[in-house]
This record gives C-alpha cells, structure tokens and sequence, in this order.
C-alpha cells in the first residue's frame, strides 16, 4: 500500500484567506483523489487529479473556489479559496494505481480545517 | 448513478459479541464495493475489498463481508469485537474497471461496550 503524508494536519483560518493542502505520495500513482469530510459527515469527492492534465470537479464544486496542482505523479496540492466557516471540515486525498490494478484507494490522514 | 446505504448510524455491542454492519447499494452497471473503517481523528483505512470472484471476502482485524447481488447488499461481519474496533464504519461502491471514484454510504458508528 502506498504511504500518503498530507500537509497541514490541521489548521485555524480567517474568513476571506486561502488555504493550500499538499498531499505527498512515497510512490507513483496514477490517480489522486481530493474529499471532504463535513463535520459528523461522510466523504464527498471534490475532484479528480491526473497528472497532466485539468482536474476534473464533481457537481458542486467549481475551479475557482478549490483549484488543484498535480504537478507530477507523488503530488497534488488543493487549494480552499475565499474561505467561509462552511468550508470548516476534514480535507483527504486518495490515491489508487500504484503497480498491481487492485482498484483500491488509500486516503492520507487528513487535514482538519476551522475557518472563524 | 451509484448509491449507498448504510441501515444504522449506531451500533452498539457488548466486548466479545458478534456484530454485522448493514450496506446496501444501488447501481444499474458493475461496481466494486468496499468497507473502510475511521478511528478518532485519523484518515481512513481500507479494511475489505469485493472487486469479483468469491462472494464472502475478508479483510484485516477479523473482518469479513458478503457480496449479494440479488439483494444489492455488502454487510460487514465480525464474529467477536473488542474495544479496539470502536470506529466509524463507511461502506463506498465505485464503478468496475478502474479507479473510479468512491461513493460512500453516511457511516455507521460502532460502539463497543466492556
């Protein structure tokens, strides 16, 4: 299985700031994955990220509020623009298709944000 | 589209007892179907995996999990829990055929009791 760091672990922000979560592979993987969790919630994808190419966002979620870098195959960053105490919640990224198709997803620990 | 249903929020069970976590799912086309389990602040962890093949599949910890197409469900067994599996239980469906997203079901809280 893959190792997956994410960074911050957690954090405290004003409204109207940004907020920027890097999510760092020990292995390349083609496919990373970004999900919320609100709080007392289960997990919503955000968005698709495949190097190379545009991330692709679920319904729901635009560009401009959580652009996303996939610069190269260990990393991914999200961004949580113009922030709102409604976008307080855990933030994880996933990943699958490190060597063998097994078809699984294995999530990082997650970073916790409150936005006051 | 896929969905899930996860029949309880909360279940509680005494240390040593056996414990069954309900999933049902929705899906017109082939889908995987999975079971991670959550423990206070930390990220999910993969604990079972149906992709085809054998209905019954097991998992780590002692779980395991059976795969009825005819009833669309994914139910997640243990035959004896101890304190430690107190967790959050999310049962999630992706479509076959690659790393597709994960849809997951709202959770099921497990509470084991000394």
């Amino acid at each position: 299985s893959a190792v997956i760091s994410q960074k911050p672990s957690r954090d405290i922000c004003q409204r109207g700031t940004s907020l920027t979560i890097q999510c760092q592979v020990d292995s390349q993987v083609t496919m990373m994955f970004w999900y919320r969790q609100q709080p007392g919630q289960s997990l919503t994808l955000i968005a698709t990220a495949n190097q190379g190419s545009e991330a692709t966002y679920e319904s729901g979620f635009v560009i401009d509020k959580f652009p996303i870098s996939r610069p190269n195959l260990t990393f991914s960053t999200l961004t949580v623009s113009n922030m709102s105490p409604e976008d307080s919640s855990i933030y994880l990224c996933s990943v699958g298709g490190s060597g063998r198709a097994t078809y699984e997803q294995y999530f990082g620990p997650g970073t916790r944000l409150t936005v006051t | 589209a896929q969905s899930v249903t996860q029949l309880d929020s909360q279940v509680p069970v005494f240390e040593e007892a056996p414990v069954e976590l309900r999933c049902n799912y929705s899906s017109s086309v082939s889908v995987y179907l999975f079971w991670y389990v959550q423990y206070p602040n930390q990220g999910l962890q993969l604990l079972l995996k149906y992709l085809s093949g054998s209905t019954l599949v097991k998992g780590i910890n002692g779980f395991e999990a059976e795969f009825n197409k005819s009833q669309t469900s994914f139910h997640l067994r243990k035959p004896s829990v101890h304190i430690s599996d107190t967790a959050e239980y999310f049962c999630a469906v992706s479509l076959s055929g690659g790393y597709n997203k994960l849809i997951f079901g709202a959770g099921t809280r497990l509470a084991v009791h000394p």
